[in-house]
């Protein structure tokens, strides 16, 4: 089983609705990261969330540690939010600061 | 906005052949790493640097893979003999602290053939 688990793995919206996109993991964590990875593969950090709630623009990142879950949203999606978005967290156990990585989920925002 | 820089952008090579890959960190971070993402997979740790030695490496990181900060700027990955499972795409990324924001590369991409 994967430490990280995000869901869904694919997902189109059309403009202007409202995306979630959810992450579980199984281990306890110092910090969890919301990154967005470009078509073209670079990858730039949106959030790192140790409790509660953040919000940046039209991005919203939530988490619950007792329930090991954390939540991406996008309010009114724009076709220029399309890209891959990853949940990765930094693991209490083994010390390090090293991130373990969810499979990511393709988001398509469609005129 | 400071930045991560990484190059080369693409690189191919022959099997057997060494690369560095190399990655200018932002200037007065501590912590240095490198990830790599074979395509159409998870992106996987490799290896943590700090204070000028390794602090934490994966399975994948074995001895035909070395880390260097060689004048307090760079920060390379070699693989000394490439194996075509070594083709991916390389992410160096650097903290300013151990809990800090970490700030990516734009990738190398390495192609071996």
């Amino acid at each position: 089983k994967n430490e990280v688990e995000q869901s869904p793995q694919n997902l189109t919206a059309q403009e202007g609705e409202f995306i979630t996109i959810n992450c579980s993991y199984s281990v306890g964590i110092s910090a969890l990261h919301w990154l967005q990875q470009h078509p073209g593969g670079g990858i730039v950090s949106l959030f790192m969330l140790s409790s509660g709630k953040k919000k940046h623009g039209r991005l919203i990142a939530t988490i619950n540690i007792q329930e090991k879950h954390s939540s991406l949203h996008i309010t009114a999606s724009h076709p220029r939010d399309s890209a891959v978005y990853i949940c990765a967290v930094r693991s209490t156990t083994g010390g390090g600061n090293k991130l373990t990585f969810g499979t990511g989920t393709q988001l398509k925002v469609e005129l | 906005e400071p930045e991560v820089t990484q190059t080369p952008s693409h690189q191919v090579t022959q099997m057997g052949q060494e690369v560095i890959l190399r990655c200018v960190p932002i200037s007065n971070h501590l912590y240095f790493y490198w990830y790599r993402q074979i395509l159409g997979q998870k992106v996987e740790f490799l290896v943590s640097f700090y204070n000028n030695e390794i602090s934490e490496k994966s399975e994948i990181f074995d001895d035909q893979f070395s880390v260097e900060r060689p004048d307090g700027s760079n920060f390379t990955l070699k693989i000394r003999s490439t194996k075509l499972e070594d083709s991916a795409m390389y992410f160096c990324a650097s903290q300013g602290r151990a809990t800090g924001e970490l700030f990516f590369g734009e990738g190398s991409r390495l192609t071996v053939l």
